[in-house]
C-alpha cells in the first residue's frame, strides 16, 4: 500500500534553475494539494487540484507552476528557483476535498534547498 | 495575523506524564477543527476532526476538546510515551461556497519533547 509518495526527498539546486517536485498517490483521490512548510509559519497552500486538468491557486502560488494530466500525479515546478523557495514541500491528497470529515493525507515531504 | 494560534510553542515533559496543548482561532465561518501529529522528517498525520457540535473526541491516549463559543480547542496527551515526541498542528477549516473546498488555516504547531 504505497499511499502517497514524493520524489525526490531531498534536493539542492542553484538560483535560477528549474526544479520539478513529483507527487504520486495510489488511492485515485480526486483532490491533490501542494504546501510549503517554513520555520515560523504554518503550512501554506501553494496550489491544489480538484481533478485531472483542474487546478487553482492557493495562498502562495507565485513562482510555482502545476499540472495534472493524470489523477494520480501532481507535479510542482519551480520555473526559476529563488532562495526564498528553500523550504519543505508537502503534497497531500483527499478523496472529496477539505470539507467536513474529509481526511487529507500527506506525503513524506521534499526538502528543497536553493543556493 | 495568524488566524490559528497555538500554545505553548514548545514543551518538554517526562515520560508517563500528561500534557495539554492549546489552540485559539478566529477563523470563520467555522466548519471543523483538526489536530495533526507531525513526526520529525515526516508529513502530518490526522489525529481527530471535530465539528462545532462535538465537545470532545478521543483517539487512543489523545483527547481533543472544542469550545466553539470561545473558539478554543485543546489536545490532551495522557501517559505520554517517547513516541509522542512530535509537533502537533491545529488546523481550522472555514466553510466556503465551493463544495469540497474549505479553506484550511494551519497553526504553527506545538513542539512536544518527551524525555525518559
Amino acid at each position: 500500500d504505497a499511499g502517497i509518495t514524493q520524489s525526490p526527498r531531498y534536493k539542492i539546486t542553484e538560483t535560477g534553475r528549474q526544479v520539478t517536485l513529483m507527487c504520486h498517490q495510489t488511492w485515485s483521490h480526486s483532490y491533490m494539494f501542494w504546501y510549503r512548510q517554513d520555520l515560523g509559519h504554518g503550512l501554506r497552500l501553494i496550489y491544489y487540484s480538484a481533478a485531472a486538468d483542474i487546478t487553482d491557486k492557493g495562498e502562495v502560488p507565485d513562482g510555482y507552476v502545476v499540472s495534472r494530466s493524470k489523477t494520480e500525479n501532481f507535479p510542482l515546478t519551480l520555473e526559476s528557483a529563488t532562495r526564498s523557495q528553500t523550504s519543505v514541500y508537502f503534497c497531500a491528497s483527499s478523496e472529496f476535498g477539505t470539507g467536513d470529515f474529509h481526511e487529507q493525507y500527506f506525503g513524506p515531504g521534499t526538502r528543497l534547498t536553493v543556493t | 495575523k495568524n488566524q490559528v494560534e497555538q500554545s505553548p510553542q514548545s514543551l518538554i515533559i517526562l515520560e508517563g506524564k500528561n500534557c495539554t496543548l492549546q489552540c485559539n482561532y478566529t477563523v470563520s465561518p467555522f466548519s471543523n477543527l483538526r489536530w495533526y501529529k507531525q513526526d520529525t522528517g515526516r508529513g502530518p498525520v490526522s489525529l481527530t476532526i471535530m465539528t462545532f457540535s462535538e465537545n470532545t473526541k478521543s483517539n487512543g491516549r489523545y483527547t481533543a476538546t472544542l469550545d466553539a463559543d470561545t473558539k478554543q480547542s485543546s489536545l490532551h496527551i495522557t501517559a505520554s510515551q517517547l513516541s509522542d515526541s512530535a509537533s502537533y498542528i491545529c488546523v481550522v477549516s472555514a466553510r466556503t461556497q465551493i463544495y469540497g473546498n474549505n479553506r484550511l488555516a494551519f497553526g504553527k504547531g506545538n513542539q512536544v519533547v518527551v524525555i525518559p
